[in-house]
């Protein structure tokens, strides 16, 4: 079985400064990981996702995560934000036969202009 | 296009009443999963469709919970008896077959149960 931890649950942050959301996850197979980004009042949409080939990769809105294998993380990071990142933000994962995906808690991020 | 859809969109009922919650995937998704959210717990799995596979039911809480999804499309999630506890936003997703673009969820807005 996987799952997924994010360790905090809210993150305040100035805008214009950088960010990092964490995420760690448990598996004892091969995953494929991902970030979803819920605005208020919206439905999740996805940000990015890693199914393979290189570890960093970037998503919209300037966020970009990195896949580390040996420390099972894939950090969320965005070296500006936007007010309008003010959001919760939810790492997911699954095994590779996709049926069941496993969500963290969430991060709520809020920008203070 | 047409997203996932799922109505309604708020529903507001008694303890012990049964409630039908609905999702309308998008056109052509032939998985389709239904999640619970809950204030501060993240996302619970529930339910999977795969195509004509057997549903994966292993995240049904108990079995006041069932769903089902008939021509492969629509899907009703239906809880029983329903109890305070069952107070949360039920999400719907869906996505493509694997190897078809697929793990990239696309998910509805959400059904707001309030059990009073």
């Amino acid at each position: 079985a996987q799952s997924v931890t994010q360790l905090d649950s809210q993150v305040p942050v100035f805008e214009e400064a950088p960010v990092e959301l964490r995420c760690n996850y448990s598996s004892s197979v091969s995953v494929y990981l991902f970030w979803y980004v819920q605005y208020p009042n919206q439905g999740l949409q996805l940000l990015l996702k890693y199914l393979s080939g290189s570890t960093l990769v970037k998503g919209i809105n300037g966020f970009e995560a990195e896949f580390n294998k040996s420390q099972t993380s894939f950090h969320l990071r965005k070296p500006s934000v936007h007010i309008s990142d003010t959001a919760e933000y939810f790492c997911a994962v699954t095994g590779f036969d996709g049926n069941q995906f496993y969500f963290g808690t969430g991060t709520s991020l809020t920008v203070i202009p | 296009g047409a997203g996932v859809s799922q109505s309604p969109s708020n529903k507001v009922t008694e303890k012990g009443k049964d409630v039908e919650l609905r999702c309308d995937p998008i056109s052509g998704h032939t998985a389709l999963y239904w999640y619970r959210q809950s204030l501060g717990q993240g996302l619970e799995f529930l339910i999977y469709f795969q195509g004509n596979s057997a549903p994966d039911k292993s995240g049904l809480p108990s079995d006041r919970f069932s769903a089902e999804r008939t021509g492969g499309s629509v899907s009703t999630l239906t809880i029983q008896r329903t109890q305070q506890e069952d107070s949360a936003v039920y999400l719907c997703a869906s996505s493509f077959l694997k190897g078809q673009g697929a793990y990239e969820q696309y998910f509805g807005p959400g059904t707001r149960l309030t059990v009073t």
